[in-house]
């Protein structure tokens, strides 16, 4: 099926940690990009990449890193987590960034730090 | 810096109403406008775009405007069932043209 699919679904974890998550697509879309979506439902932008380049950086922490070994993925890594982290982490893709093409997102990740 | 209001929260309508949403957004003129359908423990899905030059698009029991002088889009869903209870999301691109930047959503709620 050709989809945005992000691993794992759940992810518990102690402070502190390093863990990272996973998305590929299998849409042929040029930009990916992480968002966090808090308790309140809010869903802010964190990274995007277009052809293996980072286009914006939304004043996230630098314990948050994307990785991007090719145009179809794009992971997240992050170090020391803080209770802070929880959330849920939604990966996503388009077309273009600025095109107007609708996004893609996967299932989401909810991370749990304990 | 932009800012995009959904003025409700929540919105409880019967079944077979029309449900309307709104979006307001200050500090910018985006060239389009998004909307997005959330169900809990899933993510958003893509619905609708019109662009700045377009007044009115429609899908099926779906209705969009835009207007670009009051900063507003509408959301219409006209017959609501059941099956659209959700939350919808209203987003625009940014001022840099790199990435979507999302309402607070409102969740709406159609009873039978």
């Amino acid at each position: 099926d050709t989809a945005v699919s992000q691993t794992p679904k759940y992810l518990v974890t102690q402070m502190g940690n390093d863990k990272s998550i996973k998305c590929e697509q299998n849409l042929g879309h040029d930009t990916m990009y992480w968002y966090k979506q808090d308790s309140k439902k809010f869903l802010k932008i964190m990274f995007s990449y277009n052809n293996k380049e980072l286009i914006i950086n939304e004043t996230v922490p630098n314990r948050f890193s994307p990785k991007s070994p090719d145009k179809a993925h794009l992971n997240l890594h992050i170090n020391s987590l803080e209770l802070g982290d929880s959330a849920v982490y939604f990966c996503a893709s388009s077309q273009d960034a600025g095109e107007g093409y609708g996004y893609t997102f996967g299932s989401g990740t909810r991370l749990t730090v304990v | 810096s932009q800012k995009i209001e959904q003025n409700s929260e929540a919105l409880n309508i019967q079944e077979g109403k029309t449900a309307t949403l709104t979006c307001n957004y200050t500090n910018y003129s985006p060239a389009y406008l998004q909307w997005y359908r959330q169900d809990p423990g899933r993510g958003p899905v893509f619905l609708l775009l019109i662009r700045e030059n377009e007044k009115e698009k429609r899908k099926e029991r779906l209705k969009v405007t835009f207007d670009t002088t009051l900063k507003q889009s509408l959301f219409h869903i006209t017959a609501s069932q059941p099956a659209d209870s959700a939350t919808y999301l209203c987003a625009l691109i940014n001022q840099a043209g790199t990435a979507l930047i999302f309402g607070k959503g409102t969740t709406l709620s159609v009873s039978s």
